[in-house]
């Protein structure tokens, strides 16, 4: 119930192209859903987070899809760029609680 | 605001030394948080705090102990280390009802 299942474990892509990364969840509880990029050698940072009430959010070239009826989500990198490449993490938040629930991580490398 | 620090960056211990990871953050947060990234791996929470003088033990707690006695640190203890606790070590904080985290830079530890 507290899983929040990411897919891909990696992905590779040409620079320009559109990764989609995938998330799951069961707790229907849950009401904020952030992704965090993390780089080689950073800490984790959040990139673009959702709320349940939208299907969609934009920031840059970053958009979140979200399927409420469906338990998932998904990260979009529209022309995507070498800088892109890092490890993306899905989670997911419920009001109230202590703790994040982080997916296992997409390593994404965006080749020139 | 220097958000979430972290120190030392780097460590090498041999088996069964011990040594304290140091956390600060600036944010006034109540919340605080111990992760361990193992290579290619995901956030394993060891620790966390709701506040000064209060911990509770996450998924991965065997072989560390912590402490809260300000708002501010939250330091992580290992007592007698081993080669399994080989990691990279990430802290980090959050306020109350707020799903996001802020996380510091790290701590490399390798245990030979």
């Amino acid at each position: 119930q507290q899983q929040v299942k990411q897919s891909p474990q990696s992905l590779i892509v040409q620079k320009g192209g559109i990764p989609i990364i995938n998330c799951a969840y069961e707790n229907t509880a849950f009401d904020y859903f952030p992704w965090y990029q993390q780089f080689p050698g950073k800490g984790p940072a959040l990139l673009i987070a959702i709320r349940p009430d939208v299907s969609e959010k934009k920031e840059g070239r970053f958009t979140i899809s979200f399927n409420k009826s469906a338990k998932q989500f998904s990260l979009h990198i529209m022309d995507s760029q070498p800088g892109d490449s890092a490890t993306y993490f899905c989670a997911a938040y419920q009001g109230g609680s202590e703790k994040l629930v982080f997916g296992k991580g997409t390593k994404l490398t965006v080749n020139p | 605001n220097a958000g979430v620090t972290q120190t030392p960056k780097f460590r090498i211990l041999k088996i069964g030394q011990s040594m304290t990871l140091q956390c600060a953050q600036d944010m006034n947060h109540n919340y605080m948080y111990w992760y361990r990234q193992d290579p290619g791996m995901g956030l394993k929470l060891i620790y966390y705090s709701v506040g000064a003088g209060i911990t509770d033990k996450g998924e991965v707690p065997n072989g560390y102990n912590v402490s809260r006695s300000t708002t501010e640190d939250f330091p992580l203890r290992l007592e007698l280390a081993a080669p399994s606790q080989t990691s990279v070590y990430f802290c980090a904080s959050s306020q109350p009802g707020e799903g996001e985290q802020y996380f510091g830079p790290g701590t490399r530890l390798t245990v030979t």
